[in-house]
């Protein structure tokens, strides 16, 4: 039971460029999200799902795209990396316990 | 609209003191609160939630709804404590989302 799983740890991008930051957990959870970490302003949703074929947005959704094909991945997909978006992110997920549990982070930057 | 408020960005205190981080919201029906903390550049890691009414590493949180606080409090702080605290709310009004507080550093010095 490997929890919730991030990939990649870093990333360094130029402006412009696109990526996907993946995402992946095994605990059968209905719940994900996407979260960004900058200092001095928490942590802020970007994206979430409620379930497998349904997403929705968040506080911080511009810029990013998710879908959520099947209930164990929900990818990150930065269309044209700005240097804005240069931020610690966070996948979670959350079951019927009610808690989220959180994935180890990617750190981006966008040069 | 559904907030959650750290007062505090950065508190600090020394080893042995007692230490309370505030945390305040703003929901609209019956809200399920958890605080939530972070070690140096690791992953967010739950330290309580209020249903449980647990106590973790010398930590307890009371649901105040009265106040609309849910604080967090140490009777004596040790330097292991040091990290970011993160109150967050539970909006099932709002599919479920994660609502966060902006966070207060814990500092405990020697």
């Amino acid at each position: 039971n490997a929890g919730v799983t991030q990939t990649p740890k870093f990333q360094v991008l130029k402006t412009g460029q696109s990526m996907t930051l993946q995402c992946a957990q095994d605990m059968n959870h209905e719940y994900m999200s996407w979260y960004r970490q900058d200092p001095g302003m928490g942590l802020r949703l970007i994206h979430y799902s409620v379930g497998a074929g349904i997403t929705d947005q968040g506080e911080v959704p511009n810029g990013y795209n998710v879908s959520r094909s099947t209930t164990e991945d929900f990818p990150l997909r930065l269309l044209s990396a700005a240097p804005s978006q240069t931020s610690v992110y966070f996948c979670a997920s959350r079951g019927t316990e009610k808690g989220y549990t959180f994935g180890s982070g990617t750190r981006l930057t966008v040069v | 609209a559904q907030r959650v408020t750290q007062p505090e960005k950065l508190l600090s205190v020394f080893k042995g003191a007692p230490v309370e981080l505030k945390c305040n919201y703003s929901y609209s029906g019956s809200p399920e609160l958890f605080w939530y903390v972070q070690y140096s550049r690791q992953r967010l890691q739950l330290l309580l939630r209020h249903i449980s009414r647990e106590s973790i590493k010398g930590f307890t949180a009371d649901l105040n709804k009265g106040e609309t606080s849910f604080h967090l409090k140490k009777p004596f702080a040790q330097e292991e404590d040091s990290a970011m605290y993160y109150c967050a709310l539970l909006a099932y009004n709002q599919g479920g989302k994660l609502i966060f507080g902006q966070g207060t550093e814990l500092s405990v010095k020697p």
